[in-house]
């Protein structure tokens, strides 16, 4: 499969626990994103890659809320001391750097917190 | 005001119908426009991609972008039950930022 691929599909945790999601792009892109989407809304930006550099983050990255990129490969968004208002969907994508280019999204990962 | 504006829905249509579905912009800045279909807890996917204005078609579906209006268009013919999902917009300002802005979505039922 060549797809964006994320793990795991779905986390349940208590409040206050961290949690760590992953993103696998395609092989050959090298811009990487991740947004988040709660129900009834439209994914909202949270921060993008070029390669291992982070080069723009969403206010909505609050402090609690660190991406990297380590070797300009798979991707790993962490939550720390999560909270209800953390449950949503957090979707990963990737694109060719060069002219803004297409998103392609991997399924998500759905993140519940209790 | 939301930078992206996109009726909600949802949209009942009889299978076979011609579906328009919308959205509206603020920012005249926006260059690269994209529709994507979503199933329930199912990532986004990519069906149309356009640069500036125009109409672009891909089989049943054509994208049309109205940069004067600040209005984006998809058009779906000859729709489907297959086809209901939410479809959702966004767009891009480009150089300098990368980051794509979505509209909420519109919910889309196609009876059968």
């Amino acid at each position: 499969d060549t797809g964006v691929s994320q793990d795991p599909r779905h986390k349940i945790t208590k409040r206050g626990q961290n949690v760590t999601f992953r993103c696998d792009p395609i092989s050959e892109h090298n811009r990487l994103y991740w947004y988040r989407q709660t129900l009834g809304q439209g994914p909202e930006f949270l921060t993008y890659f070029q390669n291992e550099a982070q080069l723009e983050k969403s206010r909505l990255l609050s402090d609690r809320f660190s991406a990297e990129r380590p070797k300009g490969s798979f991707s790993t968004l962490e939550i720390q001391r999560t909270e209800q208002g953390d449950s949503a969907m957090y979707l990963c994508a990737s694109s060719l750097a060069g002219a803004t280019g297409e998103l392609f999204f991997g399924e998500g990962s759905r993140l519940t917190v209790l | 005001q939301k930078e992206v504006e996109q009726d909600p829905g949802p949209l009942s249509v009889p299978e076979g119908a011609i579906v328009s579905l919308n959205c509206t912009y603020s920012n005249s800045a926006f260059q690269y426009f994209m529709w994507y279909r979503q199933y329930s807890r199912k990532g986004p996917e990519l069906l149309m991609y356009t640069y500036s204005s125009g109409n672009k078609e891909d089989g049943r579906f054509t994208a049309q972008v109205d940069k004067s209006s600040k209005y984006i268009s998809l058009f779906i013919r000859d729709s489907q039950p297959s086809d209901s999902a939410t479809y959702l917009c966004a767009m891009s300002v480009g150089s300098g930022t990368y980051k794509y802005i979505f509209g909420t979505g519109t919910r889309l039922k196609v009876l059968a």
